[in-house]
């Protein structure tokens, strides 16, 4: 099974930041990562697939790079609504897998 | 406007069995595989079962092998979940996830229902 590695699994920052999060997987997964944001007592909310690509409605502010084992999302500048906890996914083979989390709150 | 909502959720013994249902709406359901993902109270989330649109494919986490059986009903724009067996660890709010591939490497969940807390306890 390919395990996802997310660091770091809490962040404290302030508004207008800018995070980075990682997220490491075991083995080579080409661009099959997915990045998703969720709030307390939400479903996940998708926001980057294959690695970079944006989904549509979501704000430029998320980004994502990377490809192989590492890959980072970045928040340019973060917002009073980016505070929440953000998942990697890996959909190269099954099992599917996710990170553990990285929970983003205010400084 | 896509919708996915989960039901049949709730307390069950150890060892009992729930059938979850996960109807959606706003899209051609025929056309999408679909996914059960779980979350345990104050854990990260679980990948459970994933089921192709024409039921040609269907895919287990090892922790529910045996024991969860997914199935759809394209007539009825449904998801299931049967779970069997049910132990304390399966104790999550369980999400059904829409799968979205396009080309290339556009693979995603890109729409989630709600939610629907199962409970198993004695």
């Amino acid at each position: 099974d390919i395990q996802l590695t997310q660091s770091p699994s809490f962040l404290s920052a302030s508004v207008g930041d800018r995070v980075t999060i990682t997220c490491r997987a075991s083995q080579g997964i080409s661009s099959y990562l997915a990045w998703y944001q969720q709030k307390p007592g939400k479903a996940p909310k998708l926001l980057i697939y294959a690695a970079t690509t944006l989904q549509s409605g979501v704000p430029i502010r998320f980004s994502g790079s990377g490809s192989g084992t590492e890959f980072t999302l970045t928040i340019s500048s973060l917002q009073p609504e980016d505070f929440a906890t953000y998942h990697c996914q890996q959909l190269n083979s099954y099992p599917l897998t996710f990170g553990g989390g990285t929970k983003v709150e205010i400084k | 406007e896509v919708q996915l909502v989960e039901s049949g959720g709730g307390l069950v013994k150890p060892g009992g069995s729930l059938r979850l249902s996960c109807a959606a709406s706003g899209f051609t359901f025929s056309d999408y595989s679909m996914n059960w993902v779980r979350q345990a109270p104050g854990k990260g989330l679980e990948w459970v079962s994933f089921i192709t649109s024409s039921i040609n494919n269907i895919q287990y986490a090892d922790s529910v092998m045996g024991r969860f059986t997914i199935s759809r009903d394209n007539a009825k724009n449904s998801l299931y979940l049967q779970m069997n067996s049910l132990r304390a660890e399966d104790t999550a709010v369980y999400y059904c996830a829409r799968y979205s591939y396009g080309s290339g490497r556009e693979r995603k969940f890109d729409y989630w229902g709600p939610g629907t807390l199962v409970t198993v306890s004695s």
